[in-house]
């Protein structure tokens, strides 16, 4: 099956700081999907990103769908320390079901007050 | 509403023995899935369902079972436990349409231990 690596594998960030994370895949992905998991929780969605070079913002983070395909970035300006927790790029399977989605392995965030 | 509820929260299994882990959803949703989530890993599709009766494997079905007989329930039912089965199991549901995950709500997740 597809794999999308996620990098850096974590972060510990001061609070105020801006972070960046980016997913990589070796196949091309049509939708991109950017999720948050807090401690203990289900994750839930942040970004979705349809089309190539689209660049979409949700509050203080933006996402962008490379032109390539092949990957996404997710920013977040200005880290509070709510911002805390596993960030997970994921995509539905390219060729196959819409409902079938691969996760990467996640971005784990920590922000110091 | 009450979302998507899984039950039990925890549970602890020795290797061999079965269990099922409860999922319902009160939001008339049709897609429901199940993913497990291990330490330092993304979540992975166990199974999924498009709707009542209709169920299909996901990235690791060896191991489970699955059945849909309503909209509202997608138990997860091990059949003869194995330690390689201690996760963080997820249930999610949404809207079976196009952009699904535009829709999906994930449980609070069942902790299985497998001794």
């Amino acid at each position: 099956g597809q794999q999308l690596n996620q990098s850096p594998q974590s972060m510990f960030i001061q609070e105020g700081e801006d972070v960046s994370m980016n997913c990589t895949s070796s196949s091309i992905f049509n939708t991109w999907l950017w999720y948050k998991q807090d401690p203990g929780e289900g994750p839930v969605l942040l970004i979705a990103l349809y089309k190539a070079g689209e660049l979409t913002s949700n509050g203080r983070l933006t996402a962008q769908f490379g032109i390539t395909r092949k990957d996404s970035f997710l920013n977040i300006s200005a880290s509070i320390p709510s911002d805390v927790g596993i960030y997970f790029c994921a995509g539905p399977e390219s060729g196959g079901s819409n409902y079938k989605l691969t996760f990467g392995k996640g971005t784990l965030l920590t922000v110091n007050p | 509403n009450a979302g998507v509820t899984q039950t039990p929260k925890f549970q602890v299994l020795k290797t061999g023995q079965s269990m099922t882990l409860q999922c319902a959803q009160d939001m008339n949703h049709e897609y429901m899935s199940w993913y497990r989530q291990d330490p330092g890993m993304g979540l992975r599709l166990i199974h999924y369902s498009v709707g009542a009766g209709i169920t299909d494997q996901g990235e690791v079905p060896n191991g489970y079972n699955v059945s849909r007989s309503t909209t509202e329930d997608f138990p997860l039912r091990l059949l003869s436990a194995a330690p390689s089965q201690t996760s963080v199991y997820f249930c999610a549901s949404s809207y079976a349409r196009d952009y699904a995950w535009v829709t999906q709500y994930f449980g609070p997740g069942t902790r299985l231990l497998v001794l």
